[in-house]
């Protein structure tokens, strides 16, 4: 099992739409979470932390659920500049060490 | 400008040759690292370090080796004993104190 699970897609949805999106990992110790942005062919970029009490950017928000081992990333009003293939991340409790999913691709359409 | 930068952007070398990937970073970051990403797929950790003169193996440490003599540069060479180098390597770096981890633009090899 890997540890960090996410859905490949692609989740194709139409501009406007509001689209979420899953990803369950398997450490417990995992302390730390993120969500990062990846365009094709380029470097992932920072796109949130997710904390416990849940976090909103604009458009974006972001929950964690410990019991249950997973983080979701909400997208509303979804624009063709959000088509991305967005990671989840999960930090152990050493070195910080990431722990990358395989991505989830998002392509808006108009 | 601050940020992290990877040379060359593309990189073609033929199969049996070592080849060197040049990070460099003046975000004053202890801690930097190297990533490969294949097709489809999520990052695995190559290498890290989180000081000067010091690194530890990722989870596919096999075929690469690196340094760490100066903060601001973490060099990877590929050898000819990785098996399939052909890939996008991302450096990127952090602080020792935040989670946050920055990447540079990555640098794709080609292996023929």
């Amino acid at each position: 099992r890997k540890e960090v699970e996410q859905d490949p897609g692609p989740f194709n949805v139409p501009e406007g739409a509001t689209v979420a999106f899953n990803c369950t990992y398997s450490n417990s110790a995992s302390q730390s979470f993120f969500w990062y942005r990846q365009d094709c062919r380029k470097e992932p970029k920072l796109l949130m932390s997710v904390y416990s009490s849940g976090n909103e950017d604009g458009r974006f928000t972001a929950q964690l659920n410990r019991a249950s081992q997973y983080i979701s990333l909400l997208i509303r009003d979804s624009k063709l500049s959000d088509s991305a293939t967005y990671l989840c991340v999960a930090r152990g409790n050493a070195g910080n060490m990431l722990t990358f999913g395989g991505g989830t691709r998002l392509m808006v359409k108009p | 400008d601050g940020g992290i930068t990877q040379s060359p952007k593309y990189l073609f070398r033929k199969e049996g040759q070592n080849v060197t990937l040049s990070c460099e970073q003046n975000l004053n970051h202890d801690a930097m690292y190297w990533y490969r990403q294949d097709p489809g797929q999520g990052l695995r950790l190559i290498y890290y370090s989180q000081i000067v003169n010091d690194f530890q193996k990722g989870d596919i440490a096999e075929g690469y080796s690196v340094s760490r003599e100066k903060k601001e540069s973490f060099p990877l060479t590929v050898t000819s004993a990785q098996k399939n180098p052909t890939a996008f390597y991302l450096c990127a770096s952090g602080t020792r104190l935040t989670d946050t981890q920055y990447f540079g633009p990555g640098t794709r090899l080609t292996v023929l």
